[in-house]
């Protein structure tokens, strides 16, 4: 059983386009987010979403949307691509039972490539 | 800010030998966890070992074991008996208390030889 899962793995598309990258976990866990990892294999959050809400929003271009249609998915729409958008991007999610720390459990990454 | 830094873009060690992976932070706050995490060429991240700031004994999961010097900010990670499939880079990280954002350091590549 995948815990959490992202569609696609692979994605290869032109400047300009607009994507999409789908998230899904099958954990019941109430708050999800979106990773970042560029080509010198630095990781930074982006969003973060608990119950549908954006809870973390780093200093992303708005060019990222993360949209949440319900607490199992948290897709990360990205327009007018850019060639500094390659990356792999890493979707995770956990429950958030602050001040207690839950793990965050990560996707298998999708790989960006903006030619 | 908070900051992690991982000074050894690379390692290397003989398999079933010990390496010792470092990491340090620069924080103000008090309360706060600090993880080891793996990502190995399969491009998954694992989490290895977590430690709670306000706990003084060092965390152990089997052959991994990590120094943690809260008074100099130093989390250090040790891999005993290593085998070939801890080979991946190797990310330290710090989560403030009360919030989610985990903030990474850069990674440490780690390779291990037969």
């Amino acid at each position: 059983d995948t815990a959490v899962s992202q569609t696609p793995k692979y994605l290869v598309t032109q400047m300009g386009n607009d994507k999409s990258i789908k998230c899904e976990q099958n954990l019941g866990h109430d708050t999800m987010y979106w990773y970042k990892q560029d080509s010198k294999k630095f990781l930074k959050i982006m969003f973060s979403y608990n119950n549908k809400e954006l809870i973390i929003n780093e200093t992303v271009p708005n060019r990222f949307s993360p949209k949440s249609p319900d607490k199992a998915h948290l897709n990360l729409h990205i327009n007018s691509l850019e060639l500094g958008d390659s990356a792999v991007y890493f979707c995770a999610s956990s429950s958030l039972g602050l001040p207690i720390y839950n793990e965050q459990f990560f996707g298998p990454g999708t790989r960006l490539t903006v030619l | 800010a908070q900051t992690v830094t991982q000074s050894q873009p690379e390692m290397s060690v003989q398999e079933a030998e010990t390496v010792t992976l470092s990491c340090t932070y620069d924080t103000s706050e008090s309360n706060y966890y600090l993880f080891w995490y793996k990502q190995p060429p399969s491009r998954q991240m694992i989490l290895v070992i977590r430690q709670e700031a306000y706990k003084q004994q060092n965390a152990t999961e089997n052959r991994f074991s990590v120094n943690f010097q809260k008074a100099a900010k130093s989390f250090s990670l040790k891999i005993s008996d290593s085998q070939l499939g801890d080979t991946a880079m190797y990310f330290c990280a710090f989560m403030k208390q009360n919030t989610d954002k985990l903030i990474f350091g850069t990674g440490t590549r780690l390779q291990v030889f037969p």
